[in-house]
């Protein structure tokens, strides 16, 4: 079955590590996104892709970068990891930007 | 600002009662979409039902419907006949615009309520 996945699932990392997120899907959807989930923000976004090549930055951009080579596939990357990004980081895909966006099952990053 | 706001932190409903979760919006484009997910305990982030702003019926999705109020900027969940599972966080979104008036897909969520359905 197609399907969106992520990993790690869990991270646990030091201050000033670079991390990479990474997120996986097999729907063929040319739309990805990464949101980042904080108790009373809700889930903001954090960058997203149209397509092959194609990058965006969203609400909450700053420390982290992707990259898309492929439809598949969007790495997020927290360059030099502050505990400030301590979150629960969703990975979305969708077909067309009029479509409804899937959600991956997350990953739980800590910052010590 | 685009901006979604859900009032109501957290909810309790008797099982088998009808419950509904608030949801105000606020944008000024024309053409907008709004979203609810569940997330339960578990963590991942289920689609439940969607309201294009053009829809002319409000949204059904089994025991979801959405209550849609344009002029009163509301979109409002609701759950027929709740169930211990229905139990999670549920999250109102919105669809916006880019700032040239193109479609984009970037959602803005609100903070979430948490229902809890009691046997």
């Amino acid at each position: 079955d197609a399907e969106i996945t992520q990993s790690p699932r869990h991270k646990i990392t030091e201050t000033g590590r670079q991390v990479t997120l990474a997120c996986h899907q097999t729907w063929n959807h040319n739309n990805m996104f990464w949101y980042r989930q904080d108790l009373g923000h809700g889930l903001r976004l954090i960058h997203y892709s149209y397509g092959v090549q194609d990058t965006n930055k969203g609400e909450v951009s700053d420390g982290y970068s992707v990259s898309r080579s492929n439809t598949e596939d969007l790495p997020l990357t927290l360059e030099s990891a502050a505990s400030s990004q301590t979150s629960v980081y969703f990975c979305a895909s969708s077909y067309s930007r009029a479509d409804t966006q899937y959600f991956g099952p997350g990953t739980r990053l800590t910052v010590l | 600002a685009q901006k979604i706001t859900q009032t109501q932190p957290g909810m309790f409903v008797q099982e088998k009662e009808a419950v509904t979760l608030d949801c105000t919006y606020d944008t000024s484009d024309p053409s907008y979409g709004l979203f609810w997910y569940k997330q339960p305990s578990s963590g991942e982030m289920i689609f439940l039902i969607y309201q294009g702003s053009y829809d002319q019926q409000n949204a059904t999705e089994g025991r979801y419907s959405l209550n849609f109020q344009k002029a009163r900027k509301s979109a409002n969940l609701v759950i027929s006949a709740s169930q211990l599972g229905d139990s999670a966080m549920y999250f109102c979104a919105m669809r916006v615009l880019s700032d040239y008036g193109g479609a984009t897909n970037k959602l803005i969520f609100g903070t979430g309520t948490l229902l809890a359905v009691q046997p």
